[in-house]
């Protein structure tokens, strides 16, 4: 099915380990973003792309990488998992940053 | 104060009751969007507007620029409507969006 695509669904790390998270989406998208949602708070934005090879960062960047080198592909790195990071990853991609936007099934993060 | 702010929090209401969930922004934007959060944590984007109203089933979604003020409204409640509804803005001159904290519906039956 046409869509995004995260993997993994679940995930648990030890602090000061690395990770990525990947996001896939097979609809053309120039726009592609990751957040994360912690309970009480609304979706954050960590890092986004406007197109291949354009990235930029978020309200909170810090501990973590994303790169863009094809169109379809948008992964987030975690350099060093802290326990801070314990969190629910959503990628949401659209075919432009003000048009609507089409989110992956999330990714659930726990950093013991 | 957080730049998007949803009213209220939390709703429970009963089956076939008329719902509205209220959206208040303090900065100038392209855009707004209305999204449903599954409980099972699926994040589905419903309405997209920048002026007027839309209307898709039993839902209609409303904004009022120069109030900065949006609502969404749930005609004839049903309990698979229970969700978390979030708002969101597009800022304008920023290429991203931000959320407000989310509206948790409760439909019983």
């Amino acid at each position: 099915n046409a869509g995004v695509t995260q993997t993994p669904k679940f995930q648990v790390l030890k602090t000061g380990q690395s990770m990525t998270l990947q996001c896939a989406q097979d609809m053309n998208h120039e726009y592609m973003s990751w957040y994360r949602q912690d309970p009480g708070m609304g979706l954050r934005l960590i890092h986004y792309s406007v197109g291949a090879g354009i990235t930029d960062q978020g309200e909170v960047p810090n501990g973590y990488n994303v790169s863009r080198s094809t169109t379809e592909d948008f992964p987030l790195r975690l350099l060093s998992a802290a326990p801070s990071q314990t969190s629910v990853y959503f990628c949401a991609s659209s075919y432009h940053w003000g048009y609507g936007y089409t989110f992956g099934s999330g990714t659930r993060l726990t950093v013991v | 104060k957080n730049e998007v702010e949803q009213s209220p929090q939390n709703l429970t209401a009963q089956e076939g009751e008329f719902i509205t969930i209220n959206c208040s922004y303090s900065v100038g934007i392209s855009a707004l969007h209305w999204l449903q959060q599954h409980p099972g944590g699926g994040i589905v984007s419903l309405f997209m507007l920048s002026s007027g109203k839309k209307k898709h089933g039993r839902l209609i979604a409303t904004i009022n620029i120069q109030e900065k003020h949006s609502s969404l409204h749930i005609t004839a409640s049903h309990p698979r409507d229970s969700a978390v509804y979030i708002c969101a803005v597009g800022i304008q001159g920023a290429q991203k969006l931000v959320f407000g904290q989310g509206t948790r519906l409760t439909i019983n039956p």
